[in-house]
């Protein structure tokens, strides 16, 4: 149990949607990061947040975007969905400690 | 470039020990990690390495780092069924993110 949850656990969305996914983290973790795993894959990072700024970022394109919220939350939002965007969406917190928790992910399939 | 590579797929009998290698090219990364992934599940940190060791032991689990070569192994003793699952290597970069392996595929023999 890391302490970190995700939701919604799976979502199926179209073409051309917009989705939110979020995360939740422990009091503290006040770095969040967002991954995607495509199938047989692994984890590609997306971007980072700290303090509710985003400090890092991977080869992925503007529609992909974020917010992290001052309770310990954050959220990931993917505009005009393609179907290569379907893959397991991964958040990782960080503690003080530098400990790095995965949550379970959210299975975001696209028709 | 930053990249992870690792083989896909190992089979090992139940009670033997497993290694799973791995090999990356960013030099300047701080830790090194070996992640557990089971069906349908998120990412499970097994153990890590700082950049400056050769060896961490954790109980059934053995990490040895060659920074000269570049080459990460993890050494599960004792292998049982419970370990079958995907296994991913990762190296830090900078600050923030992590690179992943694409996963080995542990699968124990009866």
């Amino acid at each position: 149990e890391t302490g970190v949850t995700q939701s919604p656990t799976h979502l199926i969305k179209t073409r051309g949607q917009q989705v939110t996914l979020r995360c939740s983290s422990q009091s503290g973790h006040n770095t969040v990061s967002w991954y995607q795993q495509a199938l047989g894959q692994g984890p590609q990072f997306i971007f980072q947040y700290y303090r509710e700024e985003e400090n890092g970022r991977g080869n992925f394109p503007p529609r992909f975007s974020g917010l992290q919220f001052p309770n310990y939350s954050s959220e990931l939002n993917v505009n005009a969905l393609e179907l290569d965007d379907s893959a397991l969406y991964l958040c990782a917190t960080r503690d003080l400690m530098d400990e790095q928790f995965f949550g379970p992910g959210t299975r975001l399939t696209v028709l | 470039g930053e990249d992870v590579e690792q083989s896909l797929f190992l089979s090992v009998r139940e009670g033997d020990s497993s290694v799973i290698n791995c090999t990356y090219t960013d030099s300047s990364s701080t830790y090194l990690y070996w992640y557990k992934q089971e069906p349908g599940a998120g990412l499970q940190l097994l153990t890590y390495i700082f950049s400056n060791m050769d060896m961490k032991q954790d109980q059934r689990l053995t990490v040895l780092l060659n920074k000269k070569d570049k080459h990460l192994s993890l050494r599960i003793a004792d292998t049982q069924t419970g370990d079958s699952a995907i296994y991913f290597c990762a190296e830090s970069i900078g600050d923030d993110k992590i690179i992943f392996g694409k996963g080995t595929r542990l699968h124990i023999l009866p």
